[in-house]
Formats: C-alpha cells, structure tokens, sequence
C-alpha cells in the first residue's frame, strides 16, 4: 500500500492564482481530512470527510473547497490563493473515527 | 470549544537525561488525548494514545483530568528522539475523526 499521497510537494502561487492540492489514500479509510500547519501554531483542520459524497468545515474554512466524489480521493481547492495561505498542508485518513489518523507527506505551498 | 496548549516551543536535553514535554487541555467532554511525532524529513506519526496506556520507544503519557493534562515523559532521552511532537485532542463520539492540535514541542538531544 502507498499509504496517503500527496501531490504536488512543493507549489508556488502569486496571489489570486488558483489551484488545487492532490490527497489520496488506498487503505479503504472513510475518514479523510485536510490540515495546515503553520510555525507556533501546529495543525489546523480545514475540511473532513466522512465518506464519500459527505464533506464539513473544520476550524479555519474559509478560503478553500473539497469534495470527495470517491473513497480514495479528497482534494482541496483554492480558488484565489492569498499569502496568507502560504503553509505546509497535510491530508490524513483513517479507517473510522476511532482509528488512529494515517498523515501524508505534506505540501509546502508559497503564495507571493 | 477544545484548546490545546504545549507551552514549551524548545526543549533541549542532554542524551540520557529525562524528558518531559508539557501538554495542557481544555475541553467540556470525553477527551481522547494523543501524542504525534514528527522526525526530520518524515511525515507526522502517532506516538501513542491515552487509551492505550502502552509505552512506545519508551515514551509514556498520563491523561490527568484533574490537571487536564496528558505530558509525555522519557526517563532516558536518545538523540534519535530529536523530533516535533505534538499533542492533540480528540473528541469521544464526535461526528468526524477531527483533532486540535497543540502548538508544538521541538525536542532537541544533544549527545
């Protein structure tokens, strides 16, 4: 199993560019989430899933989208990137949610 | 609403020397404590969970709900345990597998 992918690893923007951030798991986990870790203030969730079909906001929202249109893959979008938005993000998954959070290797992304 | 604070940012030992990395709750509910880890150039991993009550790579953490806190402690610190770690809190039949994080904890070993 490759685990948690992430893709790209590394993404420059310039601000009011748009992109979106890869996130895909092959454990069959129905849990799925995205977070931002930023220096000081360690990591922040921005969107989960619960399956398929069902996504909710997390603690910081706004400014970005996700779907999940199936199991395996959960992307996160970002429709007009602001420096603000400059972090390192992370995707994780896990089976149910009393199972332990399997991490992706992260995408550092720079918005100038 | 559930915080989570470590209060150190750096902590530096001596290898050998006891560590003890600080981790302060607040939360209203059926808190699940959790310790993650972070080695350099490796993605974020769990360390160990409260209700496991398990001791991994010789680390250990006691949930106090009195004190609302869960430290992690090493009584023998080794320079591979340089790393970030962090603490995070779950939520008991919270809709979601959700955390909050703590700031961070940088542990540094020096021989």
């Amino acid at each position: 199993n490759a685990g948690v992918t992430q893709t790209p690893k590394f993404q420059v923007l310039k601000t009011g560019q748009s992109m979106t951030l890869q996130c895909a798991q092959d454990m069959n986990h129905e849990y799925m989430s995205w977070y931002r870790q930023d220096p000081g203030m360690g990591l922040r969730l921005i969107h989960y899933s619960v399956g398929a079909g069902i996504t909710d906001q997390g603690e910081v929202p706004n400014g970005y989208n996700v779907s999940r249109s199936t199991t395996e893959d959960f992307p996160l979008r970002l429709l007009s990137a602001a420096p603000s938005q400059t972090s390192v993000y992370f995707c994780a998954s896990s089976l149910t949610r009393y199972n332990e959070q399997f991490f992706g290797p992260g995408t550092r992304l720079t918005v100038l | 609403a559930q915080r989570v604070t470590q209060p150190e940012k750096l902590l530096s030992v001596f290898k050998g020397a006891p560590v003890e990395l600080k981790c302060n709750y607040s939360y209203s509910g059926s808190p699940e404590l959790f310790w993650y880890v972070q080695y350099s150039r490796q993605r974020l991993q769990l360390l160990l969970r409260h209700i496991s009550r398990e001791s991994i790579k010789g680390f250990t953490a006691d949930l106090n709900k009195g004190e609302t806190s869960f430290h992690l402690k090493k009584p023998f610190a080794q320079e591979e345990d340089s790393a970030m770690y962090y603490c995070a809190l779950g939520r008991i039949k919270a809709a979601g597998n959700k955390l909050t994080f703590g700031g961070g904890t940088r542990v540094l070993v020096k021989p």
